[in-house]
């Protein structure tokens, strides 16, 4: 499809675990980005990764957290011993890149679900 | 780093009635206001944007008004439909694609 997509939609592991989400961004999007939801929360930011320039991980809420962007395209985020609190929706986003067509738009994924039991 | 607040957390209106959600931002470099609709299930969707050049934007039913001295911008949506039921995002930024977010409004259009 044309939009990005993310995988899994729906994770449920338990407590201690280590999950991968994956997200595809769109072709030609150098930008991608990742952003928590928790319930009833606002978007928050993680990570955002823009072409072969280091990543910007000021958002990543401990060490347990990492991304990685292969090839500048396809992002895996890993969590490490999850705990409770990591439940929550994992938002990717991508955008184009930041000049010429650039519009500041960013298009975001559906989200993969996480509950940590 | 940027903080943005949003107002109210919930918003009930009457079909065709006028919707007002209002946020306000601390870091005065921030140059880039954009809105966000996210529909249940779905990944937030891009409605509306304004840059700091600009006081107010429209697009059909939709504007979105930007006070720089305030630090506030707001978002009105008239005459609502039940398809305009959905949680709005704002964010601001000073970065190109680094956003900070509000925390959102349930938005309910009542038939």
């Amino acid at each position: 499809g044309a939009g990005v997509s993310q995988s899994p939609s729906n994770k449920v592991t338990e407590k201690g675990k280590d999950v991968e989400l994956r997200c595809d961004p769109i072709s030609g999007h150098t930008a991608l980005y990742w952003y928590r939801q928790s319930l009833g929360q606002g978007l928050e930011f993680l990570i955002y990764f823009q072409g072969n320039s280091a990543p910007d991980k000021s958002g990543l809420p401990s060490d347990r957290f990492s991304a990685e962007r292969t090839g500048g395209s396809v992002s895996t985020l890993t969590i490490q011993r999850t705990q409770q609190e990591d439940s929550a929706v994992y938002l990717c986003a991508s955008s184009f890149p930041l000049a010429g067509d650039y519009t500041g738009e960013l298009f975001f994924g559906e989200g993969s679900r996480l509950t940590v039991l | 780093g940027e903080n943005v607040e949003q107002h109210p957390s919930t918003l009930s209106v009457q079909e065709g009635d006028s919707a007002v959600i209002k946020c306000t931002y601390s870091d005065s470099a921030s140059n880039y206001f954009p809105w966000y609709k996210q529909e249940l299930g779905k990944g937030p969707q891009l409605i509306i944007d304004i840059r700091s050049n600009v006081g107010e934007k429209k697009d059909q039913r939709i504007a979105v008004t930007l006070n720089k001295t305030a630090k506030h911008f707001s978002l009105h949506i008239t005459e609502t439909q039940p398809e305009d039921s959905a949680v709005y995002f704002c964010a601001a930024s000073i970065y190109p694609g680094q956003l900070t977010f509000g925390s959102g409004t349930q938005l309910t259009v009542l038939p």
